[in-house]
């Protein structure tokens, strides 16, 4: 089956403005999870969507928001960019029912530069 | 998320088998320990996770201490495409109801396998 599928793969912007990345889960997935990675602080969890609705937050401010729509995929937003934005954005998608075999599959990644 | 801990980096030849610890020493109960790899440029991919019994696939095996505050990564022949920075997360089997309860990634293994 395919697998999770980041639109774009790569992205450039500049300071100031907004971008919209897009992630398309596993058929059966109903849980989106996204994650920032950079060089400096690796690899760190944005918020969790489960069945249209954020389950999980983490420590990022509010220009980071995100939605879930009714077939599982999922958009994430950054308004006012800054040059710190820059970095590679994962998303990862599984079951979300926290059971026993809750594997995370993710996505190759959006590389978001900003000038 | 239990808290954990891994060397930054470890080398191994080729066709040895390549063991990559990792301390969980504040894991509860409900914690899994997952272990993901990353390959430059992109996602992490799942390999291997257990609760208390060691497991085994494909990919790899876990060894999970007696007290479950240390586990050992297997690889049993590793390949120069097992190059590849290892990271080994406790995540919960059930969903706590709020809070930041995404993967807490830490900085990982970067594992060089020498030719």
């Amino acid at each position: 089956k395919a697998g999770v599928t980041q639109t774009p793969r790569y992205l450039i912007k500049t300071r100031g403005q907004q971008v919209t990345l897009s992630c398309s889960p596993i058929s059966g997935h109903r849980s989106v999870s996204w994650y920032q990675q950079t060089p400096g602080q690796g690899l760190q969890f944005l918020f969790e969507y489960f069945s249209e609705t954020q389950r999980n937050k983490g420590n990022f401010p509010g220009r980071f928001s995100g939605r879930q729509f009714s077939n599982s995929r999922s958009e994430m937003n950054v308004s006012t960019l800054e040059l710190g934005d820059s970095a590679l954005y994962l998303c990862a998608s599984s079951f979300g029912d926290r059971g026993k075999n809750e594997k995370l599959f993710f996505g190759s990644g959006t590389q978001l530069s900003v000038l | 998320d239990a808290k954990t801990t891994q060397p930054p980096s470890m080398d191994c030849a080729e066709g040895r088998a390549a063991n990559l610890p990792c301390n969980h020493s504040t894991i509860s109960g409900n914690e899994y320990v997952y272990w993901y790899r990353q390959i430059h440029s992109q996602g992490p991919q799942y390999i291997i996770h257990g609760l208390k019994n060691n497991e085994t696939n494909e990919m790899a095996s876990l060894i999970i201490t007696e007290d479950r505050k240390s586990s050992t990564l297997i690889l049993p022949h590793a390949t120069l495409r097992d190059t590849a920075v290892y990271y080994c997360i406790a995540f919960p089997n059930m969903y706590s109801g709020g809070g930041a309860d995404g993967l807490t990634f830490g900085k990982g293994t970067h594992l060089i396998i020498q030719p």
